[in-house]
Protein backbone atom coordinates (compact mmCIF):
# COMPACT_ATOMS: atom_id res chain seq x y z
CA UNK A 1 0.00 0.00 0.00
CA UNK A 2 0.90 3.13 -0.72
CA UNK A 3 2.07 6.05 1.97
CA UNK A 4 3.55 9.03 2.56
CA UNK A 5 5.53 10.53 5.92
CA UNK A 6 6.37 13.84 6.73
CA UNK A 7 7.73 13.39 10.40
CA UNK A 8 7.69 17.36 11.17
CA UNK A 9 4.30 18.44 12.27
CA UNK A 10 5.29 21.68 12.93
CA UNK A 11 8.18 23.76 12.06
CA UNK A 12 9.12 27.34 12.99
CA UNK A 13 11.82 29.53 10.70
CA UNK A 14 13.20 32.90 10.68
CA UNK A 15 12.11 34.85 8.39
CA UNK A 16 15.37 34.73 6.05
CA UNK A 17 16.17 32.00 6.89
CA UNK A 18 16.67 28.82 4.88
CA UNK A 19 13.34 25.98 4.69
CA UNK A 20 13.29 22.04 4.32
CA UNK A 21 10.32 20.16 4.82
CA UNK A 22 10.91 16.40 4.81
CA UNK A 23 8.81 13.46 2.72
CA UNK A 24 9.42 10.08 2.53
CA UNK A 25 6.98 8.34 -0.05
CA UNK A 26 6.53 4.49 -0.07
CA UNK A 27 4.63 3.27 -3.29
CA UNK A 28 5.32 0.03 -5.13
CA UNK A 29 5.52 1.67 -8.80
CA UNK A 30 6.93 5.00 -10.32
CA UNK A 31 5.80 7.72 -8.27
CA UNK A 32 4.59 10.58 -9.20
CA UNK A 33 5.13 13.23 -6.45
CA UNK A 34 3.71 16.16 -5.70
CA UNK A 35 3.77 19.16 -2.66
CA UNK A 36 0.81 21.55 -2.18
CA UNK A 37 0.48 24.46 -0.02
CA UNK A 38 -3.14 24.97 1.86
CA UNK A 39 -3.55 28.25 3.59
CA UNK A 40 -6.50 28.29 6.37
CA UNK A 41 -9.47 26.86 5.04
CA UNK A 42 -8.59 27.29 1.40
CA UNK A 43 -8.20 24.57 -1.39
CA UNK A 44 -4.59 23.35 -2.60
CA UNK A 45 -2.25 25.20 -4.70
CA UNK A 46 0.41 23.27 -6.21
CA UNK A 47 3.83 24.33 -5.75
CA UNK A 48 5.65 21.47 -7.53
CA UNK A 49 5.68 18.31 -9.57
CA UNK A 50 8.34 15.11 -10.43
CA UNK A 51 6.60 12.68 -12.68
CA UNK A 52 10.53 11.49 -14.60
CA UNK A 53 13.69 13.37 -15.49
CA UNK A 54 15.58 15.35 -13.28
CA UNK A 55 15.04 14.65 -10.11
CA UNK A 56 15.45 18.23 -8.75
CA UNK A 57 12.43 19.98 -9.70
CA UNK A 58 11.66 23.77 -9.89
CA UNK A 59 8.19 25.29 -8.38
CA UNK A 60 6.65 28.48 -7.90
CA UNK A 61 7.40 31.30 -5.15
CA UNK A 62 10.69 29.85 -5.04
CA UNK A 63 10.31 26.57 -3.84
CA UNK A 64 12.22 23.46 -5.14
CA UNK A 65 12.37 19.96 -4.50
CA UNK A 66 14.79 17.01 -4.76
CA UNK A 67 13.65 13.71 -5.97
CA UNK A 68 16.21 10.73 -4.16
CA UNK A 69 14.59 7.02 -5.19
CA UNK A 70 17.14 5.39 -3.25
CA UNK A 71 15.67 7.58 -0.03
CA UNK A 72 12.28 7.40 -0.98
CA UNK A 73 12.52 10.70 -0.44
CA UNK A 74 11.24 13.86 -2.21
CA UNK A 75 12.31 16.85 0.11
CA UNK A 76 10.80 20.34 0.14
CA UNK A 77 13.46 23.29 -0.01
CA UNK A 78 13.06 26.93 -0.10
CA UNK A 79 16.45 29.15 0.56
CA UNK A 80 15.00 31.91 1.79
CA UNK A 81 11.35 32.37 3.57
CA UNK A 82 9.13 34.87 3.60
CA UNK A 83 6.52 35.82 6.33
CA UNK A 84 3.53 34.78 3.47
CA UNK A 85 4.61 31.22 3.14
CA UNK A 86 3.55 30.34 6.36
CA UNK A 87 1.07 27.91 5.68
CA UNK A 88 0.11 24.16 5.89
CA UNK A 89 2.09 22.03 3.58
CA UNK A 90 1.74 18.62 1.77
CA UNK A 91 3.30 15.71 0.25
CA UNK A 92 1.48 13.59 -1.96
CA UNK A 93 2.22 10.63 -4.01
CA UNK A 94 -0.01 8.87 -6.87
CA UNK A 95 0.23 7.08 -10.07
CA UNK A 96 -1.18 7.97 -13.18
CA UNK A 97 -3.56 11.19 -13.55
CA UNK A 98 -6.52 8.56 -13.08
CA UNK A 99 -4.71 8.01 -9.69
CA UNK A 100 -6.16 10.00 -6.55
CA UNK A 101 -3.43 10.87 -4.42
CA UNK A 102 -2.39 9.62 -0.92
CA UNK A 103 -0.88 12.72 1.13
CA UNK A 104 0.82 12.77 4.24
CA UNK A 105 -0.29 14.27 7.26
CA UNK A 106 0.98 17.73 6.12
CA UNK A 107 3.85 20.00 7.93
CA UNK A 108 2.55 23.34 9.79
CA UNK A 109 4.88 25.93 8.54
CA UNK A 110 5.43 28.99 11.21
CA UNK A 111 7.51 31.83 10.28
CA UNK A 112 8.75 34.04 13.12
CA UNK A 113 9.74 37.78 12.22
CA UNK B 1 -6.04 27.74 -17.28
CA UNK B 2 -7.21 24.23 -15.58
CA UNK B 3 -9.63 25.76 -12.97
CA UNK B 4 -11.41 23.55 -10.67
CA UNK B 5 -14.85 25.15 -8.55
CA UNK B 6 -17.10 23.60 -6.06
CA UNK B 7 -20.06 25.31 -5.03
CA UNK B 8 -21.06 26.16 -2.11
CA UNK B 9 -18.18 27.10 -0.59
CA UNK B 10 -19.95 27.13 2.63
CA UNK B 11 -23.18 25.01 3.38
CA UNK B 12 -24.76 24.63 7.08
CA UNK B 13 -27.42 21.77 7.53
CA UNK B 14 -29.49 19.77 9.99
CA UNK B 15 -28.98 16.47 10.87
CA UNK B 16 -31.11 14.00 8.86
CA UNK B 17 -30.96 16.39 5.56
CA UNK B 18 -29.29 15.92 2.50
CA UNK B 19 -26.81 18.44 0.99
CA UNK B 20 -25.34 18.21 -2.80
CA UNK B 21 -21.83 19.76 -3.52
CA UNK B 22 -21.12 20.24 -6.98
CA UNK B 23 -17.12 20.45 -8.96
CA UNK B 24 -16.71 21.52 -12.12
CA UNK B 25 -13.81 21.81 -14.33
CA UNK B 26 -14.12 25.19 -15.78
CA UNK B 27 -11.76 25.40 -18.75
CA UNK B 28 -10.93 21.71 -19.43
CA UNK B 29 -12.84 18.48 -19.73
CA UNK B 30 -11.99 15.33 -17.00
CA UNK B 31 -13.01 12.37 -17.44
CA UNK B 32 -11.83 11.86 -13.81
CA UNK B 33 -12.75 13.41 -10.96
CA UNK B 34 -11.71 12.47 -7.66
CA UNK B 35 -13.11 13.80 -4.04
CA UNK B 36 -11.56 14.36 -0.68
CA UNK B 37 -12.19 14.29 2.84
CA UNK B 38 -10.40 17.16 5.24
CA UNK B 39 -10.85 16.84 9.07
CA UNK B 40 -9.63 19.95 10.70
CA UNK B 41 -6.07 20.04 11.05
CA UNK B 42 -5.99 16.94 9.27
CA UNK B 43 -5.11 15.57 5.82
CA UNK B 44 -6.67 14.93 3.06
CA UNK B 45 -8.27 11.36 2.64
CA UNK B 46 -9.31 10.33 -0.64
CA UNK B 47 -12.83 9.35 -0.34
CA UNK B 48 -13.39 8.31 -4.21
CA UNK B 49 -12.91 8.19 -7.90
CA UNK B 50 -15.51 9.52 -10.18
CA UNK B 51 -15.58 8.51 -13.73
CA UNK B 52 -17.72 10.39 -16.24
CA UNK B 53 -20.45 8.02 -17.56
CA UNK B 54 -19.74 4.85 -15.24
CA UNK B 55 -19.97 4.28 -11.53
CA UNK B 56 -17.61 5.71 -8.42
CA UNK B 57 -15.02 3.79 -7.27
CA UNK B 58 -15.15 4.14 -3.07
CA UNK B 59 -11.75 4.02 -0.73
CA UNK B 60 -12.41 1.05 1.99
CA UNK B 61 -14.21 2.54 4.86
CA UNK B 62 -16.43 5.24 2.68
CA UNK B 63 -20.40 4.23 2.24
CA UNK B 64 -21.27 4.92 -0.93
CA UNK B 65 -24.92 4.64 -0.26
CA UNK B 66 -24.15 7.77 2.29
CA UNK B 67 -21.77 9.87 0.12
CA UNK B 68 -23.34 9.53 -3.93
CA UNK B 69 -21.33 10.41 -6.26
CA UNK B 70 -22.60 11.14 -9.77
CA UNK B 71 -20.39 11.88 -12.68
CA UNK B 72 -22.87 13.16 -15.79
CA UNK B 73 -20.63 15.23 -17.85
CA UNK B 74 -16.82 15.64 -18.53
CA UNK B 75 -17.04 19.00 -16.45
CA UNK B 76 -19.37 18.13 -13.75
CA UNK B 77 -19.09 15.48 -10.44
CA UNK B 78 -21.65 15.73 -7.80
CA UNK B 79 -21.23 14.77 -4.31
CA UNK B 80 -24.29 14.08 -2.02
CA UNK B 81 -23.91 13.87 1.46
CA UNK B 82 -27.14 11.70 2.48
CA UNK B 83 -29.16 11.99 5.60
CA UNK B 84 -26.19 14.00 7.28
CA UNK B 85 -24.94 13.69 10.78
CA UNK B 86 -22.88 15.82 12.70
CA UNK B 87 -19.97 13.43 12.10
CA UNK B 88 -19.80 14.43 8.62
CA UNK B 89 -19.10 17.65 9.11
CA UNK B 90 -15.47 18.44 7.52
CA UNK B 91 -13.92 20.09 4.44
CA UNK B 92 -14.68 18.29 1.29
CA UNK B 93 -12.40 18.67 -1.66
CA UNK B 94 -12.24 17.73 -5.19
CA UNK B 95 -10.10 17.27 -7.72
CA UNK B 96 -10.46 16.86 -11.36
CA UNK B 97 -7.32 15.09 -13.58
CA UNK B 98 -6.02 17.25 -16.25
CA UNK B 99 -4.19 15.78 -19.76
CA UNK B 100 -0.94 16.18 -17.90
CA UNK B 101 -0.98 13.38 -15.06
CA UNK B 102 -2.08 16.06 -12.82
CA UNK B 103 -5.05 17.05 -10.34
CA UNK B 104 -6.14 20.50 -10.30
CA UNK B 105 -8.14 21.03 -6.99
CA UNK B 106 -11.50 22.94 -6.39
CA UNK B 107 -11.02 25.32 -3.38
CA UNK B 108 -13.22 23.34 -1.15
CA UNK B 109 -16.47 23.15 0.87
CA UNK B 110 -16.90 23.62 4.27
CA UNK B 111 -20.03 21.20 5.61
CA UNK B 112 -21.07 22.16 8.85
CA UNK B 113 -24.41 19.67 10.26
CA UNK B 114 -26.31 20.82 13.05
Amino acid sequence: AQSVTQPDIHITVSEGASLELRCNYSYGATPYLFWYVQSPGQGLQLLLKYFSGDTLVQGIKGFEAEFKRSQSSFNLRKPSVHWSDAAEYFCAVGGRGADGLTFGKGTHLIIQP
Amino acid sequence: GAVVSQHPSRVICKSGTSVKIECRSLDFQATTMFWYRQFPKQSLMLMATSNEGSKATYEQGVEKDKFLINHASLTLSTLTVTSAHPEDSSFYICSAAGLQDEQYFGPGTRLTVT
